[in-house]
């Protein structure tokens, strides 16, 4: 079956450090990947998205950046935090004809 | 791109139905999903519909689409406290799938 995890689960980071999250999916092959954001005002926001290795669609320009070396993993990160980075992170894999999401259990960053 | 509106509230007592309301903009949405998501926890997927659908039933949940109104609706049969939630609709148009702002159902014993 397939399973998706993703790290750390919390995360406190002080303004200006950097930031990665990682995401990996196993079970499944050339899954679409996606990060998502989820600001307090609970609605969540497509980051990024990709099709396969190295293929980054970016939906909102801002401080962070995604990549994809391998096929079932996926990576966030910024080289400098902003107190607007701060929100909960959630990664999710797609593959049937149908596309649900299956997602991750989330990542809790804390800019200070 | 696409946006999707949701109400933010709803308040319905244990037993009785709830109806959730989603409308969206981009008619090239394929499949509609509505997602769950309890405190603290990532999305879970409940149901979806494809857009050539107008119902689908599954169990005490009932989809309906009005694709010429762009109209989506969640409804919870005999809605039972641990239905608490926020619900999130999610129309797909090709590989992207759009979050509206989500609805959290309060349900009163």
């Amino acid at each position: 079956s397939q399973t998706i995890h993703q790290w750390p689960a919390t995360l406190v980071q002080p303004v200006g450090s950097p930031l990665s999250l990682e995401c990996t999916v196993e079970g499944t092959s050339n899954p679409n990947l996606y990060w998502y954001r989820q600001a307090a005002g609970r609605g969540l926001q497509l980051l990024f998205y990709s099709v396969g290795i190295g293929q980054i669609s970016s939906e909102v320009p801002q401080n962070l950046s995604a990549s994809r070396p391998q096929d079932r993993q996926f990576i966030l990160s910024s080289k400098k935090l902003l107190l607007s980075d701060s929100g909960f992170y959630l990664c999710a894999w797609s593959v049937a004809i149908t596309g649900e999401l299956f997602f991750g259990e989330g990542s809790r960053l804390t800019v200070l | 791109g696409e946006d999707v509106e949701q109400s933010l509230f709803l308040s319905v007592r244990e037993g009785d139905s709830s109806v959730i309301n989603c409308t969206y903009t981009d008619s090239s949405s394929t499949y509609l999903y509505w997602y769950k998501q309890e405190p603290g926890a990532g999305l879970q997927l409940l149901t979806y519909i494809f857009s050539n659908m107008d119902m689908k039933q599954d169990q005490r949940l009932t989809v309906l689409l009005n694709k010429k109104d762009k109209h989506l609706s969640l409804r919870i049969a005999d809605t039972q406290t641990g239905d608490s939630a926020i619900y999130f609709c999610a129309p797909r148009s090709y590989q992207k799938v759009t979050f509206g702002t989500g609805t959290k159902l309060q349900v009163i014993p």
